[in-house]
């Protein structure tokens, strides 16, 4: 079971972007690397995924280092709403997601 | 449209009672999994169901847990003679088709307290 490492809280000030770190090293060819968020008092929110190339979407990039042993997730501008959890999670098929401690996102104006 | 539902939002219980807990997936959604969510604690995986085929139980901590799909829709999880140890956020979530692939939407929550 391929397993994430990432940072246990990073601080960020509102405006700033955000670079997440995750690595995983143990991931094989067929894991997608899926981002989620949690925001408090609610359930987890689908942030985005992707499988080699980067990844743009609405909410963030996602950056995948060539050899695939970690990722990056990009929040252009941090806002106060964007302080949450964020889980990086590898996935394959029929596999239910594993969620680890993830990352605490601390935002400050 | 409608997101996931899950019922009740909150249900306090005593040691030994059996309880049930409901969520609705989003429709269409073939995969649903349930989750739970303890205080300060990661998601924990507990059972998948994937169209037709047989639910994945591989997370269930225990034989009090139980869980169905009744029509492809509805799930109900089962928790057989409640301990203190359960108490816990409670989470639904489904997918248009395998979640390890597809985006897992999430429900609500139902927050179970055991006394």
């Amino acid at each position: 079971d391929a397993k994430t490492t990432q940072p246990n809280s990073m601080e960020s000030n509102e405006e700033e972007p955000v670079h997440l770190p995750c690595n995983h090293s143990t991931i094989s060819g067929t894991d997608y690397i899926h981002w989620y968020r949690q925001l408090p008092s609610q359930g987890p929110e689908y942030v985005i995924h992707g499988l080699t190339s980067n990844v743009n979407n609405r909410m963030a990039s996602l950056a995948i280092a060539e050899d695939r042993k970690s990722s990056t997730l990009i929040l252009h501008r941090a806002t106060l709403r964007d302080a949450a959890v964020y889980y990086c999670i590898l996935t394959n098929s029929g596999y239910a997601l594993n969620f680890g401690k993830g990352t605490s996102l601390l935002v400050t104006p | 449209g409608a997101g996931v539902s899950q019922s009740p939002s909150n249900k306090v219980t005593e040691k030994g009672k059996d309880v049930e807990l409901r969520c609705d997936p989003i429709s269409g959604h073939t995969a649903l999994y349930w989750y739970r969510q303890s205080l300060g604690q990661g998601l924990e995986f507990l059972i998948y169901f994937q169209g037709n085929s047989a639910p994945d139980k591989s997370g269930l901590p225990s034989d009090r847990f139980s869980a169905e799909r009744t029509g492809g829709s509805v799930s109900t999880l089962t928790i057989q003679r409640t301990q203190q140890e359960d108490s816990a956020v409670y989470l639904c979530a489904s997918s248009l088709g395998d979640g390890g692939l597809y985006e897992q939407f999430f429900g609500p929550g139902t927050r179970l307290t055991v006394l």
